[in-house]
């Protein structure tokens, strides 16, 4: 089956600088990588996603790099804000039929003022 | 409230007892799904319904019993756990499995073994 890793586990980064996470992946033909956000005592939220048609992908202060050659992909975020802290969670999406999202171990980012 | 809700939100319980966690959607989806959430883990899928039906069962336990009376509620029924089995349990819900669907989360349940 699919299997995801995700570094760093931690990362602090000063206001207004910019965050990089990255995640590997196992299964070449996975071809949808969604990244979810869940803030302290609630729910996982999706806030972007990138199909394998793509290489990268952007909304506002966060875009999304994929590199299908070397199984990898990234998050960016620039500007970034002290609401930006929380635990950032890669996932892929296996072939076949199952189809079932595989998530990485997650990554707590703490913004500092 | 709107979007998936889960109750209990918190719960302790026994090695003996037997509960059920229960979550229900209202974003008329068809595909639910029930998550394990440990601290330091990879949330850990446990087990999918699309259009009622069981599709997926990874490897969980027999004391874990899924049930899926119709495409907006779903229930995790409980007995004879384990402490190991302490976690925050996530149910989510798409629009259907097998496609490039967001999968929206509940609040989740926090459970404790004792």
């Amino acid at each position: 089956g699919e299997n995801v890793e995700q570094h760093p586990s931690t990362l602090s980064v000063q206001e207004g600088d910019s965050a990089v996470i990255k995640c590997t992946y196992s299964d070449s033909a996975s071809n949808y990588f969604p990244w979810y956000k869940q803030e302290l005592g609630k729910r996982p939220q999706l806030i972007i996603d990138i199909r394998s048609n793509v290489g990268e992908k952007k909304d506002q202060r966060i875009a999304v790099t994929l590199n299908k050659t070397a199984k990898h992909f990234s998050l960016h975020i620039t500007e970034t804000q002290p609401e930006d802290s929380a635990v950032y969670f890669c996932a892929a999406v296996s072939s076949g039929s199952a189809r079932q999202l595989t998530f990485g171990s997650g990554t707590q980012l703490t913004v500092l003022p | 409230e709107t979007g998936v809700t889960q109750t209990p939100r918190h719960l302790v319980m026994g090695m003996t007892n037997k509960k059920s966690l229960k979550c229900e959607q209202h974003l008329g989806h068809n595909a639910m799904y029930w998550y394990k959430q440990s601290a330091k883990k990879p949330l850990e899928l446990m087990f999918v319904y699309n259009f009622k039906e069981q599709t997926e069962n990874n490897s969980v336990p027999s004391r874990f019993s899924p049930e899926c009376p119709n495409s907006s509620h779903l229930f995790l029924h409980l007995h004879t756990l384990q402490p190991e089995d302490s976690a925050l349990y996530l149910c989510a819900s798409s629009l259907k499995h097998g496609s490039y669907n967001e999968q929206f989360f509940g609040p989740g349940t926090r459970l404790t073994v004792l």
